[in-house]
């Protein structure tokens, strides 16, 4: 089975801009979740999709958006960026239920 | 405050050694789960205890957890230079809403 991808790897933007990361889960995985992962505030969870429906959500300002589609791929639009939006951005899939999750190589988002 | 706090921050130790990590949280979890991530990539499912195993084992790694501490230990026998890495524990809660909380995680450097 492939594992989960993530696009782009990396990314360079402009403070005020918008982005849009993508990720594709493993095959049959239903549930997707996103993480933001600096060195100050360490790997924070931001949301999860399961059935193309936002099940949990963390603590993040709206400027921090995610959408699934039928497939269970997933994206997740970050806009009017600020420089403390950089980060690397994580994704992670797993089956029904609180198991184990596994995790895309993630995207790295430096803002200038 | 983070549901998981990994105790030491960082470890520095020899090939061949055992490395201990520790990980206390603050709730009464569903299970708790450990994940490796070598630097700047996608975090690795290591073992996964639910809240009713004391002890599990997986190849050299054997985790235990005392629910009634709201502690886990991790420990990597006959460490390499490979297993060089940061280690995270997950706690699964329904007081988050059965999302994976991790905590700051400890830098694990294993010496030639």
């Amino acid at each position: 089975k492939a594992g989960v991808t993530q696009t782009p790897r990396y990314l360079i933007k402009t403070r005020g801009q918008q982005v849009t990361l993508s990720c594709s889960p493993i095959s049959g995985h239903r549930s997707v979740s996103w993480y933001q992962q600096t060195p100050g505030q360490g790997l924070q969870f931001l949301f999860e999709y399961f059935s193309e429906t936002q099940r949990n959500k963390g603590n993040f300002p709206g400027r921090f958006s995610g959408r699934q589609f039928s497939n269970s791929r997933s994206e997740m639009n970050v806009s009017t960026l600020e420089l403390g939006d950089s980060a690397l951005y994580l994704c992670a899939s797993s089956g029904q239920g609180p198991h184990e999750q596994y995790f895309g190589p993630g995207t790295r988002l430096t803002v200038t | 405050s983070q549901q998981g706090e990994e105790d030491p921050q960082a470890l520095s130790i020899q090939e061949g050694e055992n490395a201990t990590m520790n990980c206390s949280y603050k709730t009464s979890i569903n299970n708790l789960q450990w994940y490796r991530q070598n630097s700047g990539r996608g975090l690795v499912h290591l073992i996964l205890i639910r809240s009713n195993e004391r002890e599990k084992h997986s190849g050299r790694l054997r985790v235990t957890l005392d629910t009634s501490k709201k502690s886990s230990s991790l420990l990597i026998t006959a460490s390499r230079a490979a297993d060089t890495a940061s280690y995270f524990c997950a706690t699964v809660s329904d007081n988050y809403g059965q999302n994976f909380v991790f905590g700051p995680g400890t830098r694990l450097s294993v010496l030639p």
